[in-house]
């Protein structure tokens, strides 16, 4: 069985441009989570989707985005990209809301 | 800040020896879970204990959870150099916030062959 897939595995961007980032879940999992990772810190969490809507969003701002498809995969649209925006970013998917989540290698953005 | 605090940041120890990280939160949970990351990719999930939970076994992993100091801890058993990595626990708040897990900054483990 295929695990959580991500692309691109490293993104590098300059400041001001927009950024997408893409996540497969696992089959029948139809929870994504996408959180932030930055360099020596936990995970934030950004977006949680579920069949196919928004169901909760972490202390972001607006110009981060996403959406779910039909076929539950993801993606994270990253708009008017500041430096700070640079870090590991995760996908998850699970069965069951809250447990045992299945991450992705994650995309790694750099922006100069 | 609602997320857990991992304790300690870094662990150094020989392989053969126990390793125990612990881990505080701030709120009511309905679950919490420990996660594994190897060198900055993404994390493995290792264990959930729910609230009504006191201990739970997985292998060579034990985890305790007490409510009322609102603490747990990970014990990895007959650590191996494979073992190293970060580890994180992660909390599933009891309340409306759906969807949301809770990490702490991580304990990084570096187990000595």
């Amino acid at each position: 069985e295929a695990g959580v897939t991500q692309s691109p595995t490293h993104l590098i961007k300059t400041r001001g441009q927009q950024a997408t980032l893409r996540c497969s879940p696992i089959s029948g999992h139809t929870s994504v989570y996408w959180y932030q990772q930055a360099l020596g810190l936990g995970l934030q969490f950004l977006l949680w989707y579920d069949e196919g809507e928004e169901r909760n969003r972490g202390n972001f701002p607006p110009r981060f985005s996403g959406r779910q498809f039909p076929n539950y995969s993801s993606e994270l649209n990253v708009n008017a990209l500041e430096l700070e925006d640079s870090a590991l970013y995760l996908c998850a998917s699970s069965l069951i809301s809250n447990e045992k989540l299945f991450f992705g290698s994650g995309t790694q953005l750099s922006v100069l | 800040s609602q997320q857990g605090e991992e304790d300690p940041q870094a662990l150094s120890i020989q392989e053969g020896e126990n390793a125990t990280m612990n881990c505080s939160y701030k709120t009511s949970i309905n679950n919490l879970q420990w996660y594994r990351q190897n060198s900055g990719r993404g994390l493995v999930h290792l264990i959930l204990i729910r609230s009504n939970e006191r201990e739970k076994h997985s292998g060579r992993l034990r985890v305790t959870l007490d409510t009322s100091k609102k603490s747990s801890s990970l014990l990895i058993t007959a650590s191996r150099a494979a073992d190293t990595a970060s580890y994180f626990c992660a909390t599933a708040d009891r309340g409306s916030t759906l969807g949301r897990l809770y990490f702490g900054r991580g304990t990084q483990l570096t187990v000595w062959p």
